[in-house]
């Protein structure tokens, strides 16, 4: 149980174009999203958390214009990359943090396998 | 504020020696403390997670870790290592409900196990 998916796994873009990434949950419902950008041989940066039915907060120094969150379900939250740029190819991660009620996972976020982004 | 500082950005061992991977942490309230492994290209798998009760937690592919709160520390121990070992390892807080359930993440330490 508790799996995150995302979709694509890996793609590759021409500059100035826009790249969504898909979030899911598939096996149950997540009220928080989280998504992390991913240089080589470095941590995990928080970008945004994304809550459904609600707009997403940022962390300063992510462009929310440029990185847009949307979170329509409970299963489902999408990060847009609007008109990429080289620098912008990274591999990004998003986490699920499982709904109210189910103790045992209390504070843990389940990770999607990333996707990773080369613009052109 | 709450931070992770892991110690030793790689960290070598032989095949089936002890491995130990050091994890110091600064919260302001009790932490919900996580051992994340990443294989390459890959996206973050739970080791273990300590969150109350017992300070010594085991976890999956024989890792353990204990809470030690006087030394703010929760190590992550092996006794015996093996090749598929080999991965970037994240010691992780959660900043909890007051946080919005954020976690902070250390900068990771590459495990290398040798034949």
């Amino acid at each position: 149980g508790a799996v995150v998916s995302q979709h694509p796994s890996w793609v590759i873009c021409k500059s100035g174009t826009s790249v969504k990434i898909e979030c899911r949950s598939l096996d149950f419902q997540a009220t928080t999203m989280f998504w992390y950008r991913q240089f080589p041989k470095q941590s995990l940066m928080l970008m945004a958390t994304s809550n459904e039915g609600s707009k997403a907060t940022y962390e300063q120094g992510v462009e929310k214009d440029k990185f847009l969150i949307n979170h329509a379900s409970l299963t489902l939250s999408t990060l847009t990359v609007t008109s990429a740029h080289p620098e912008d190819s990274s591999f990004y991660i998003c986490s699920a943090r499982v709904a109210e009620g189910l103790a045992t996972h209390y504070n843990e976020q389940f990770f999607g396998p990333g996707t990773r982004l080369t613009v052109l | 504020a709450q931070s992770v500082t892991q110690l030793g950005s790689h960290v070598s061992v032989s095949e089936g020696a002890l491995v130990l991977l050091r994890c110091n942490y600064s919260s302001s309230v009790p932490p919900y403390l996580f051992w994340y492994v990443q294989y390459p290209n890959q996206g973050l798998q739970l080791l273990l997670k300590y969150t109350t009760g017992a300070t010594l937690v085991k976890g999956i592919n024989g890792f353990e870790a204990e809470f030690k709160k006087s030394e703010t520390s929760f190590h992550l121990t092996k006794p015996s290592a093996h090749m598929s070992d080999a991965a970037e390892y994240f010691c992780a807080v959660s900043l909890g409900n007051t946080g919005g359930f954020k976690t902070i993440f250390g900068a990771g330490t590459r495990l290398f196990v040798k034949a």
